[in-house]
């Protein structure tokens, strides 16, 4: 089993729509989830960071981890067509240990 | 320049060329990494440089042999590449360890040919 399942896409919706974007993790150790984004021709960028089961808004951007199912989400809400973008799941354990792992990331497009 | 910056943005070398990659950092940060990013597949942590010194090294063959002669500079030296090699090479710094945010230079598309 993967340490980090990211379903690729691609995912289409238009303009103004609620976007899901989802990762489920196998190790209980992660303690710490990461969203990035990447544009075309750029590398990624933190979008949110979190730490603890619930949520975490942040503008249109809402974070959700549920540590008991292993199972993180990210929520965009009146997507927009700059907000098409890859974006990627990363998963931290406790501590210095120089690891973040990824999810495969997946593609979205918002269309006007 | 600000943030990180990669250099070149897209690199053609055949199977014997030696090339190398750069990166440099502008944030004042004390951590650098290399990752690889192929299609279909997750980001992979190559190397790890931590005040210089390499702490990690994720198993990568000898023909990526990395350097960091600063905290500001890191550098990816390649030699004898497989066409399985091509991929886009991200550089990204923290301020310290992995307990920071990473910040990710623009990445550096590699074939090989």
């Amino acid at each position: 089993q993967k340490e980090v399942e990211q379903d690729p896409g691609p995912l289409s919706v238009p303009e103004g729509a609620i976007v899901s974007l989802n990762c489920t993790y196998s190790n209980s150790a992660f303690q710490y989830f990461m969203w990035y984004r990447q544009y075309s021709r750029k590398g990624p960028e933190l979008l949110m960071y979190t730490y603890s089961s619930g949520n975490k808004e942040d503008g249109r951007f809402t974070a959700q981890v549920d540590k008991s199912s292993k199972y993180i989400s990210l929520f965009i809400r009146d997507s927009q067509p700059s907000d098409s973008a890859t974006y990627l799941c990363a998963i931290r354990g406790r501590g210095s240990n120089y690891k973040l792992t990824f999810g495969k990331g997946t593609l979205l497009t918002v269309n006007p | 320049e600000t943030g990180v910056t990669q250099t070149p943005r897209h690199l053609v070398m055949g199977m014997t060329n030696k090339k190398s990659l750069k990166c440099e950092q502008h944030l004042g940060h004390n951590a650098m990494y290399w990752y690889k990013q192929s299609a279909k597949k997750p980001l992979e942590l190559m190397f790890v440089y931590s005040l210089e010194e390499r702490v990690e090294n994720n198993s990568v063959p000898s023909r990526f042999s990395p350097e960091c002669p600063n905290s500001s500079h890191l550098f990816l030296h390649l030699h004898t590449l497989q066409p399985e090699d091509s991929a886009l090479y991200l550089c990204a710094s923290s301020p310290t360890g992995y307990t920071d945010t990473q910040y990710f230079g623009p990445g550096t598309r590699l074939t090989v040919l």
